[in-house]
C-alpha cells in the first residue's frame, strides 16, 4: 500500500526557533504538496513541488526524489505559525497513481510559544 | 474573488438520518474533490469530479455515500442512514483543472473550503 509518513507528530518550539517537519513516502510520485491547517479553520496550500526547493517568505520546502523525502522548514518561527502541517503526494502513474488523487500524511501539529 | 464555500459549517444528526452537505467551488474551476478527515487521521479522498467526465467514486467508503455535481458548479455529498463512524470533517476542494501529471502547473493547485463538521449521535 502506498503510504505517506510525517514526523514528528507533535512539535513545540519557542518563538524564533528554526523548525523542520519531515515527510517520507513509499514509492514514486509526480508531485508533493505541503498544506497548512489552522485550528477550526480551512486548509491552505503552501507549496507544490516535484523537485528541488521552493521558498516563500519564511517557509522553505525541499524534496529529494531519490530518497523519497521532503522537508518543510520555517525560519524565525512565530506563534502565528502554530497550525497542523500536512504533507500530501500525488503518486506517479507507474506507482499506480492518477493525475489528480492525493494521499495525505496524518499531519504535524506545530505549537510555537512566545 | 470568493473562495470555496461549504454549508453547513456544522451538522449534528441522529444515527440513521440522512444528511446532505454542499460545496460551492471557485468559479471557473472544473475539478472538484471531496475529502473526509476523521479525528486523529489524515484526509481521505472520497470522490473527484472533472468537467463532464464520469466522476471517480473510488474513495466512497460505502454505498450510503453518494455525490452529485451540477455542471461545473455546486456539488452535494449525501450520506444516507448515517452511522457514528461517519462523524468527521468533510472538506471540499476545487482546482482549475488537471492537464496531466506535471507537478509544476498551477492547474493542479487545490483550494480548500472550510469544511463541514458532521457529528452523528
Amino acid at each position: 500500500k502506498n503510504e505517506v509518513e510525517q514526523s514528528p507528530q507533535n512539535l513545540t518550539a519557542q518563538e524564533g526557533e528554526f523548525i523542520t517537519i519531515n515527510c517520507s513516502y513509499s514509492v514514486g510520485i509526480s508531485a508533493l504538496h505541503w498544506l497548512q491547517q489552522h485550528p477550526g479553520g480551512g486548509i491552505v496550500s503552501l507549496f507544490m513541488l516535484s523537485s528541488g526547493k521552493k521558498k516563500h517568505g519564511r517557509l522553505i520546502a525541499t524534496i529529494n526524489i531519490q530518497e523519497k523525502h521532503s522537508s518543510l522548514h520555517i525560519t524565525a518561527s512565530h506563534p502565528r505559525d502554530s497550525a497542523v502541517y500536512i504533507c500530501a503526494v500525488r503518486w506517479s502513474r507507474w506507482s499506480g497513481g492518477s493525475n489528480y488523487k492525493l494521499t495525505f500524511g496524518k499531519g504535524t501539529l506545530l505549537t510555537v510559544n512566545p | 474573488g470568493a473562495g470555496v464555500s461549504q454549508s453547513p459549517s456544522n451538522k449534528v444528526t441522529e444515527k440513521g438520518k440522512d444528511v446532505e452537505l454542499r460545496c460551492d467551488p471557485i468559479s471557473g474551476h472544473t475539478a472538484l474533490y471531496w475529502y473526509r478527515q476523521r479525528l486523529g487521521q489524515g484526509l481521505e479522498f472520497l470522490i473527484y469530479f472533472q468537467g463532464n467526465s464520469a466522476p471517480d467514486k473510488s474513495g466512497l467508503p460505502s454505498d450510503r455515500f453518494s455525490a452529485e455535481r451540477t455542471g461545473e458548479s455546486v456539488s452535494t455529498l449525501t450520506i444516507q442512514r448515517t452511522q457514528q463512524e461517519d462523524s468527521a470533517v468533510y472538506l471540499c476542494a476545487s482546482s482549475l483543472g488537471v492537464p496531466g501529471t506535471s507537478g509544476g502547473s498551477s492547474y493542479n493547485e487545490q483550494f480548500f473550503g472550510p469544511g463541514t463538521r458532521l457529528t452523528v449521535l
